[in-house]
Parts: structure tokens; sequence; C-alpha cells
């Protein structure tokens, strides 16, 4: 069955920086669109950015554009997120989903805490 | 940006009661419009797709109605493990989530 495990989570310093991974198994990552959405502790669902099968195309939510980065390894089925000048505000569960329109699948999220 | 607006933000229902969720976008979205349930520390769960798709799997309690702006969510009788925050998100341009719904027994 299809399977997103998120690792790279932790504690970093305001103005750090932090690479997620995410691990896709139980189908052909590479036929797929990839999404980073995210969750701020007691808050809502909030869309961060995905990127199409190949990686040629890529979007971000306004407030991640120009610090995160998406990629992706099609030959390792895997997804990342590198995320510079972190601040306080990106402190978040990161899931990562299969899809960027339906969401069907997610992972069991990545906690970011960004604090000094 | 296409925002959505979901309430109420939380409701207090009896078992069996019929729940409905409504949820607005600020410009039509056709039937672009799913429908999630999450449960305390675990990642969402798809129940709705396209406005009105039961997810497989999904009770047949759960269904949903709409198209264009305004979307409709409903639990026709809940039970005690309905108890969740759902969320609508509309994918007509990116993605974007209401800010939930708060579902609890009364």
């Amino acid at each position: 069955q299809v399977q997103l495990v998120e690792s790279g989570g932790g504690l970093v310093k305001p103005g750090g920086s932090l690479r997620l991974s995410c691990a896709a198994s139980g189908f052909t990552f590479s036929d797929y669109y990839m999404s980073w959405i995210r969750q701020a502790p007691g808050k809502g669902l909030e869309w961060v950015s995905y990127i199409s099968s190949s990686g040629s195309t890529i979007y971000y939510a306004d407030s991640v554009k120009g610090r995160f980065t998406i990629s992706r390894d099609n030959a390792k089925n895997s997804l990342y997120l590198q995320m510079n000048s972190l601040r306080a505000e990106d402190t978040a569960v990161y899931y990562c989903a299969r899809d960027s329109r339906l969401p069907r699948n997610w992972g069991q999220g990545t906690l970011v805490t960004v604090s000094s | 940006d296409i925002q959505m607006t979901q309430s109420p933000s939380s409701l207090s229902a009896s078992v069996g009661d019929r729940v409905t969720i409504t949820c607005q976008a600020s410009q039509h979205i056709s039937d672009y419009l799913n429908w999630y349930q999450q449960k305390p520390g675990k990642a969402p769960k798809l129940l709705i797709y396209d406005a009105s798709n039961l997810e497989t799997g999904v009770p047949s309690r759960f269904s949903g109605s709409g198209s264009g702006t305004d979307f409709t969510f409903t639990i026709s009788s809940l039970q005690p493990e309905d108890i969740a925050t759902y969320y609508c998100q509309q994918y007509d341009n990116s993605l974007t989530f209401g800010g939930g719904t708060k579902v609890e027994i009364k």
C-alpha cells in the first residue's frame, strides 16, 4: 500500500536551515505530483509547495517563496523540502502528500520547531 | 488567491444527530473541492472528493454537495468515532484549506 514517511524535522534557531525528506513506497513515485502541507500547533492546514512528476513544474505558497525549495529524486523515490531563513511562524508539523490537487495519501508528519 | 470560509468553527451534537458544515469559496471553483477528517495527532484522511464523491471505504453517512462557490458536508447520523476536525480544500488554483470545524459530542 501507499506509504509516505517524513524525516528531518527538529529544533532550529530563527534564521537557520533544515532539510526535510519524504520516502515514498507502494506506488510509482515518478508518476505523481507531490506536495508539502504544514500545520502549525493547534492551527489549520496550510499548503506549502508542490512539484510535478518530472520536477519541471514547481509552485510555492507566498509565505515560503524565496526561502523554501522543493525537489525530488525519482530514482530514490524521495521528496525533499529545503527550508532556509526559518522563522518562528514556520513552526509546524510538515506533511508530504501524494498529488497536488487531490492529496489522497499523507505521511505521518515531521515536526519543525523554530525557536531560540 | 482563493479563500475558503468554513463554518461553523466548532459544533456540539448528540449521537445520531445530523451534522452539517458549510464551505464558501471566494470565487468559482466548479466542483474542485475535497473534504478531510483529522483526528488528534493524525494526518488528515480524505472523505469526499470532487465535492460529492465518497472515497472508497468511507461510511455512507458522510456526504458532500455543492458546486461553484457554496458547498456542504453532512454526517447523516453522528457516531462517537466521528469526533474530529473537518476541513474543506479547494484545488481549482493551487490548494487552499478552510479553517476547520471541530465536531464534539454533546
